[in-house]
């Protein structure tokens, strides 16, 4: 079945520092790749999405390419901000019919350091 | 506008009761979805709606788990007989549209525990 492998956290960095959080995925179709937040005390937010190989998703600041060659949706900001600090969840949903059900990464905790 | 609702925001329980969580979705959102965050699993789906189409129940993890959708916008997620397993933090999410493309918009959920 479909799967999105996160790189393992917790993340901690000081801040202006640049931020890559590695995402990869399988899938049998070609799915829509996001990238949703939960900050603390608050509900998952999309943070970017991209529909379509070499699409590139941007919120923010945040960035990320679909990359199909390589199965790849990496989440890169070029200088963190303390507010950034949350847990960030790689996700793709399959195209079609039916239930476009979220599978999501095991997410990343992030911890930005004045 | 508004976004989606989930109430109790909290709801502690013993085991072996039966325990029901209320969804509103976004008005006008035909696509809902039921999600479910542990420690050890993650984030998991557990039931879509669409529309009137019948649920896919794919994710429910065994028969003491239920949901319903009444009127296309509330819906009610019932687990029976609750064990301590089921703690966790179960997210309501609802889209415009259905369709793998669509944004999901997430509510704040339920944090069950089950003592």
């Amino acid at each position: 079945g479909d799967s999105v492998t996160q790189m393992e956290g917790p993340v901690t960095l000081s801040e202006e520092a640049f931020l890559t959080i590695n995402c990869t995925y399988t899938a049998t179709g070609y799915p829509s790749l996001f990238w949703y937040v939960q900050y603390p005390g608050e509900g998952l937010q999309l943070l970017l999405k991209a529909t379509k190989a070499d699409d590139k998703g941007s919120n923010k600041g945040f960035e990320a390419t679909y990359r199909k060659e390589t199965t790849s949706f990496h989440l890169e900001k070029g200088s963190v901000q303390v507010s950034d600090s949350a847990v960030y969840f790689c996700a793709l949903s399959e195209r079609g019919q039916g239930a476009q059900k979220l599978v999501f990464g095991q997410g990343t905790r992030l911890t930005i350091n004045p | 506008g508004a976004g989606v609702s989930q109430s109790p925001s909290n709801k502690v329980t013993e085991k072996g009761k039966d325990v029901e969580l209320r969804c509103d979705p976004i008005s006008g959102h035909t696509a809902l979805y039921w999600y479910r965050q542990s420690l050890g699993q993650g984030l998991e789906f557990l039931i879509y709606f669409q529309g009137n189409s019948a649920p896919d129940k794919s994710g429910l993890p065994s028969d003491r788990f239920s949901a319903e959708r009444t009127g296309g916008s509330v819906s009610t997620l019932t687990i029976q007989r609750t064990q301590q397993e089921d703690s966790a933090v179960y997210l309501c999410a609802s889209s415009p549209l259905a369709g793998g493309a669509n944004t999901q918009y997430f509510g704040p959920g339920t944090r069950l525990t089950v003592l």
